[in-house]
């Protein structure tokens, strides 16, 4: 089974940077991806690692360590409309998603 | 719009009714799936479907029945409703296996009183 553990709430401010970290426990591992949901929304899709190391798309980066269970998120030049929950994900075989509890980000001014 | 369309959005209901949830896509992908997100926010898968073939059941009750009639839809049919089935149920679909990423539809918010 999985163990996918995320803090369960930051804040940060507009303009800063902010690391959400994500650790997972698994008997199968086939990727990590990154989601994003605002209240009252859909998870939309932010960022995918399967191998090591770190990949940047604009403003959000993630990284992910295999041999430690380790990923996180790096969302630069806060701004207010990040405030959302991001959900940490590991695929176990080909399709099955697993979810961490996800972690509340709140950006303040 | 291409996209993952569920319906209803809204379901207040009582226990012990059946109630049923569409999901259709039209992204052309081969999977499709059913997440349960409870109260606490926590995303939980409880079916999968590839090409209309069963690939996943996660240990779901079975008052839940899912039906594909074709790869762009599936449907959730809930049986005797209970309390603890109040919850928001996500539809996601894909393309099959590698890295595909999941797309979510806009989710139904279930209310069984």
């Amino acid at each position: 089974g999985q163990n996918i553990d995320q803090p369960t709430e930051m804040t940060a401010t507009e303009g800063a940077i902010v690391q959400i970290n994500c650790t997972y426990q698994t008997s199968g591992f086939n990727g990590l991806f990154w989601y994003q949901q605002h209240a009252g929304e859909a998870p939309t899709f932010l960022s995918y690692n399967v191998l090591d190391g770190l990949e940047e798309k604009g403003r959000f980066s993630s990284f992910l360590s295999r041999s430690k269970g380790y990923s996180y998120l790096l969302l630069k030049e806060l701004q207010m409309k990040d405030s959302a929950s991001y959900l940490c994900a590991v695929r176990e075989g080909f399709q099955k998603l697993v979810f961490g509890t996800g972690t509340r980000l709140l950006v303040s001014p | 719009d291409t996209a993952v369309s569920q319906t209803p959005k809204y379901l207040v209901t009582q226990m012990g009714n059946d109630k049923s949830i569409k999901c259709e896509q039209n992204l052309g992908h081969d999977t499709m799936y059913w997440y349960k997100q409870d109260s606490k926010k926590f995303l939980k898968i409880m079916f999968s479907y590839n090409n209309k073939e069963l690939i996943i059941n996660e240990t779901v009750p079975n008052r839940f029945s899912p039906k594909s009639p074709d790869k762009a839809h599936l449907n959730l049919h809930i049986n005797s409703l209970e309390l603890g089935d109040s919850a928001v149920y996500f539809c996601a679909s894909s393309l099959k296996g590698g890295k595909e990423t999941q797309y979510f539809g806009p989710g139904t918010r279930l209310l069984v009183l």
